[in-house]
Parts: C-alpha cells; sequence; structure tokens
C-alpha cells in the first residue's frame, strides 16, 4: 500500500466549475501538506503549503487538511483553462522532512 | 532571471552507456535535489544536497551518481547499473533549512533508453 493515496484521473470540468482534488494517507505523523501543480513537460510549482488540521485560503485555491481522516482537499474555484494540469499533493512529518507525493492528478478544463 | 536550468530537454541512452543530466540554479540555493518521476507513482528523491562537497542518498539512489563541487551545479550521472532509466528527471533547489516552502524545480529531462 502506498504512504499517499490519489486518484490519477483525469478529471474533467467546464469552465467555471469547481475542482475538488483529494489525497489519503496513512502515516499519522505527517503534520506538513502541500499541493504542487505540475503543467505537461514542466517542473512542479508549489500552489499552497499548509500544516496541521484547517484550512487555508489562497485566491481561488483552498486547501483543507482532516488529519483525524488521514486526508487532504484542494479546491478550485471558478475554474479556467489554464488550470489544466496535473496536481500533486506532497506531505511530511516535519517541516526539514523529505517529501512524500501523491502520483497526481490530472485535470482537464473545458472552454 | 532568476532560475533553475536543466539539459538537455530529451535525452537518449544506448544499453550500457552513462548519461550526464545537468542541473543549474542561480537563485544562490545552498540545497539541491533531483527526483525521478514516473507515470502514475509520482516524485521519488534519488539524491540530495545541502551544502557543497557533500551530498546524501535519497530513497532510490542506486544506478545513479551526483557531485556538487560548485553551490550552482548538481549534475545527475545515470549509469549502466540503472536497468530502467526511462523516466522524467527534476532537479530542485532550496533555501537550505525551510526546502518545503521554498523548493523550485526546474523544466525537466526527459530520458529515453534506446
Amino acid at each position: 500500500q502506498k504512504e499517499v493515496e490519489q486518484d490519477p484521473g483525469p478529471l474533467s470540468v467546464p469552465e467555471g466549475a469547481i475542482v475538488s482534488l483529494n489525497c489519503t494517507y496513512s502515516n499519522s505523523a505527517f503534520q506538513y501538506f502541500m499541493w504542487y501543480r505540475q503543467y505537461s513537460r514542466k517542473g512542479p510549482e508549489l500552489l499552497m503549503y499548509t500544516y496541521s488540521s484547517g484550512n487555508k485560503e489562497d485566491g481561488r485555491f483552498t486547501a483543507q487538511v482532516d488529519k483525524s481522516s488521514k486526508y487532504i482537499s484542494l479546491f478550485i474555484r471558478d475554474s479556467q483553462p489554464s488550470d489544466s494540469a496535473t496536481y500533486l499533493c506532497a506531505m511530511s512529518a516535519n517541516s526539514w522532512g523529505k517529501l512524500q507525493f501523491g502520483a497526481g492528478t490530472q485535470v482537464v478544463v473545458t472552454p | 532571471d532568476g532560475g533553475i536550468t536543466q539539459s538537455p530537454k530529451y535525452l537518449f541512452r544506448k544499453e550500457g552507456q552513462n548519461v550526464t543530466l545537468s542541473c543549474e540554479q542561480n537563485l544562490n540555493h545552498d540545497a539541491m535535489y533531483w527526483y525521478r518521476q514516473d507515470p502514475g507513482q509520482g516524485l521519488r528523491l534519488i539524491y540530495y544536497s545541502q551544502i557543497v562537497n557533500d551530498f546524501q542518498k535519497g530513497d532510490i539512489a542506486e544506478g545513479y551518481s551526483v557531485s556538487r563541487e560548485k553551490k550552482e551545479s548538481f549534475p545527475l550521472t545515470v549509469t549502466s547499473a540503472q536497468k530502467n532509466p526511462t523516466a522524467f528527471y527534476l532537479c530542485a533547489s532550496s533555501i537550505g533549512d525551510y526546502y518545503q516552502e521554498t523548493q523550485y524545480f526546474g523544466p525537466g529531462t526527459r530520458l529515453l533508453v534506446l
């Protein structure tokens, strides 16, 4: 069993819809959670960085962490075709610790 | 422009051949990393270096080697001992201990076996 599970998709949504992405994990020691966006044939870029449980909002992006369920989510409001990419979750037990990545979910936003 | 450059964009390896992937950064970051990305598996850490002339193995170091002679450069050699080298290779750099929030990735090198 992988330490971090992420549905690979693809997830197809119409422009303007809410995109809902999630990851589950098995290691209860994870406290730091990240979401990356990766465009095709490019390197990932950090979107959201959160610590412990709760919500964090940044523009159209909201990250949620539920440590009791070992479940994290990323929501993208008012989705645009430019949001079409692969979204990777990553997590770690310490702020300096090695990251464990999910496999990534491919998102397609259709005009 | 500050950033990370990787070259080449595509690399072809013949059986038994060693190949070297280049990674250069001008961000003045102390730490540098190499990851491998395979379909359906996410990113896996190959090697990392916190400081010049020092580096540590990651989760999948077998069949790879690195050097860190300059702060700006962290080349990765894929040796003939790596039996399944076909993958997308990503280099990253960060500000030392705050690497999770400051880790920048390069554009990647796609390695294919002939």
